[in-house]
């Protein structure tokens, strides 16, 4: 089957940690996303990349840091410097490099720091 | 000015109702409208996208209105199942290679 994985569905680490949240696709899709939902608040991008060796911060990239070394992943690590790291972290690749297409979502991560 | 503004409801209505929810988008150059759907404590999945001409799947009918910058999603004949958020999704255009999601609409569909 087709489709965007994150792992760990769940994470749990203490402050001043690193962590690094997976994700992969087996959809062959150029683009891929990290967005961060915090409760009753929509979604914020965070980094995108549209091409492999390539990526562009999106609004709240402070904190953060990816790297996408090949077309199935695209990992993000949440850095100590991240100040309100607990989050809903969700991961999304496209089809398009226009960023005309639609989205499709990984089933996301879910931080806590404490 | 937020790209995407959604009203945030909560939109409460019993089973077969008829419910609207209107997004506005800030970009006049816009060129791709998509709804998606969220559920609680899921990741948001496609529910359709917007065409000029408007579109519909089954019980859900998407419009798009230029001149007026506005985006609506009609759902007839609700169901329990589609107590959701709905997400209102827009490519401004001006930037490649992203999407901007509207804060989304909460609806609960009591029986």
């Amino acid at each position: 089957d087709g489709g965007i994985t994150q792992s760990p569905k769940y994470l749990f680490r203490k402050e001043g940690q690193n962590v690094t949240l997976s994700c992969e696709q087996n959809l062959n899709h150029d683009a891929m996303y990290w967005y961060r939902q915090d409760p009753g608040q929509g979604l914020r991008l965070i980094y995108y990349s549209q091409i492999v060796n390539d990526f562009q911060k999106g609004d709240i990239a402070e904190g953060y840091s990816v790297s996408r070394e090949k077309k199935e992943s695209f990992p993000l690590t949440v850095t100590s410097a991240q100040k309100n790291p607990t989050a809903f972290y969700l991961c999304a690749s496209s089809n398009g490099l226009a960023g005309f297409d639609e989205q499709y979502f990984g089933p996301g991560t879910r931080l806590t720091v404490t | 000015r937020k790209e995407v503004e959604q009203d945030p409801g909560p939109f409460n209505v019993p089973e077969g109702a008829t419910v609207a929810f209107n997004c506005t988008y800030s970009n006049s150059a816009s060129q791709s409208f998509f709804w998606y759907r969220q559920d609680c404590r899921k990741e948001p999945k496609l529910l359709m996208s917007v065409y000029s001409s408007g579109n519909e799947d089954g019980r859900f009918t998407a419009q798009l209105n230029r001149a007026s910058q506005y985006i609506s999603l009609l759902i007839r004949d609700s169901k329990l199942s589609d107590s959701a958020t709905y997400l209102c999704v827009v490519n401004p255009s001006s930037t490649l290679g992203r999407l901007y999601f509207g804060r989304g609409t909460q609806l609960t569909v009591w029986p």
